[in-house]
């Protein structure tokens, strides 16, 4: 089956900076990655996800780029405000129902 | 309107016994997820139904039994539960379909924490 593992498990940034969290996957008919976040005592919700067939995705101030070949994806957070503290979930899957999530990543925003 | 909800909320019970959590979506969707989260935080697939039939039954005591009267409800059953079932349970819907251009995104209800005692 599929076996994700995303680091850093934890990551504090000051506000303003850059948070980066990378992925890889086992399985190489995985073809979507879709990015969870976590806020403290909440649901996860998706925030962005990308496909096999395209290489990097962009909205506003979070991007996912994807080395197929690497087996490896990575979620990019931008000028990081204090909202985006929360822990991040990576996931893949090959066919659009069982998701395989990493072990989540604990960002804290430092203003 | 909640898109996926499910109760209880929180969930306090003696070891021992059997309890049930209940999920209902009201987005039309095809397939329904149950997730533990434990207390480290990672999010482990347990069981998922697509129009009421099991797809995915992962390594989970047969202490745990979901049901799915229709493919709007998956109610998970605990029978005599233990220390160790402690978590937040969550329960998700997505679209359903395969792969190809079909969006499948997860949508999480708001979790029910047991804590058993």
């Amino acid at each position: 089956g599929e076996n994700v593992e995303q680091h850093p498990s934890t990551l504090s940034v000051q506000e303003g900076d850059s948070a980066v969290i990378k992925c890889t996957y086992s399985d190489s008919a995985s073809n979507y990655f879709p990015w969870y976040k976590q806020e403290l005592g909440k649901r996860p919700q998706l925030i962005i996800d990308i496909r096999s067939n395209v290489g990097e995705k962009k909205d506003q101030r979070i991007a996912v780029t994807l080395n197929k070949t690497a087996k490896h994806f990575s979620l990019h957070i931008t000028e990081t405000q204090p909202e985006d503290s929360a822990v991040y979930f990576c996931a893949a899957t090959s066919n659009d129902y069982k998701l395989s999530f990493g072990a989540g990543t604990t960002v804290t925003v430092r203003a | 309107d909640t898109a996926v909800s499910q109760t209880p909320k929180y969930l306090v019970t003696q070891m021992g016994n059997d309890k049930s959590i209940k999920c209902e979506q009201n987005l039309g969707h095809d397939t329904m997820y149950w997730y533990k989260q434990d207390s480290k935080k990672f999010l482990k697939i347990m069981f998922s139904y697509n129009n009421k039939e099991l797809i995915i039954n992962e390594t989970v005591p047969n202490r745990f039994s979901p049901k799915s009267p229709d493919k709007a409800h998956l109610n998970l059953h605990i029978n005599s539960l233990e220390l160790g079932d402690s978590a937040v349970y969550f329960c998700a819907s997505s679209q359903g379909g395969w792969t190809g251009l079909a969006k499948n995104i997860q949508y999480f209800g708001a979790g029910t924490r047991l804590s058993v005692l």
